[in-house]
């Protein structure tokens, strides 16, 4: 079995505060991905890697950088959390090539005061 | 804006009632996948379809893709309190290296 694991299920910080998510896949996927969860909105692609060391841009990069220095691992990072990032935050991955279905870590729900 | 959009945002039903969502895409796709994410769980995969027109089923769920390939339905026959959770779809542009997840329709099954 596909295990993604994300690094916390909730986590509160202060604004201003820089933010680490960590994401690590067991599967060898090449693709990573970040998304954010919010009500109506479905889930908005922020950043995603297709290997290691490589990231593009999503819908949604502003006040996020995302870091891929090892394979399994896929990092997002919020310089300075603002009460705008206070969302759900789910990590994906997959096989790279043709439209193989993505697997997705338990969530991280992040609340910025 | 939204790329994809899913109606309706909620829906609540008697259970052993019928349940149908719709996800419409501003632009053609090359593939439809759909997932399930139960009550503070996540997203999981269900079904793709890939040709224009397809039509795929998995027990009481039935899944269209459009002819046009902008849009695509899911409809539950006979719900269950079982089927309850939030029904995404998603998909990948027909032009350029973008995936898209659609807005989302939660559904509430009523025992």
């Amino acid at each position: 079995d596909v295990k993604v694991t994300q690094s916390s299920r909730y986590l509160v910080k202060r604004t201003g505060e820089k933010v680490f998510l960590e994401c690590v896949q067991d599967m060898d996927h090449e693709n990573m991905f970040w998304y954010r969860q919010d009500p109506g909105l479905g889930l908005r692609l922020i950043y995603f890697s297709y290997d290691v060391k490589m990231k593009e841009k999503g819908d949604i990069p502003e006040g996020y950088s995302v870091s891929r220095e090892k394979k399994e691992r896929f990092s997002l990072i919020l310089e300075s959390a603002s009460t705008n990032q206070t969302s759900m935050y789910l990590c994906a991955s997959r096989w790279a090539g043709g439209y193989n279905e993505q697997f997705f870590g338990p969530g991280t729900r992040l609340t910025v005061l | 804006g939204q790329q994809v959009m899913q109606i309706p945002q909620y829906q609540h039903v008697q259970e052993g009632e019928d349940f149908t969502t719709y996800c419409n895409s501003s632009t053609t796709l090359s593939n439809i996948q759909w997932y399930k994410q139960r009550p503070g769980g996540h997203p999981v995969f269900l079904i793709q379809l890939v040709k224009s027109g397809e039509v795929k089923k998995q027990k009481r769920l039935t899944f269209q893709f459009g002819e046009a390939k902008k849009n695509s339905s899911l409809h539950i026959t006979a719900t269950q309190t079982t089927d309850v959770g939030t029904y995404f779809c998603a998909g990948w542009r027909d032009t350029g290296n973008q995936f898209y997840f659609g807005t989302g329709t939660s559904l509430t099954v009523i025992p």
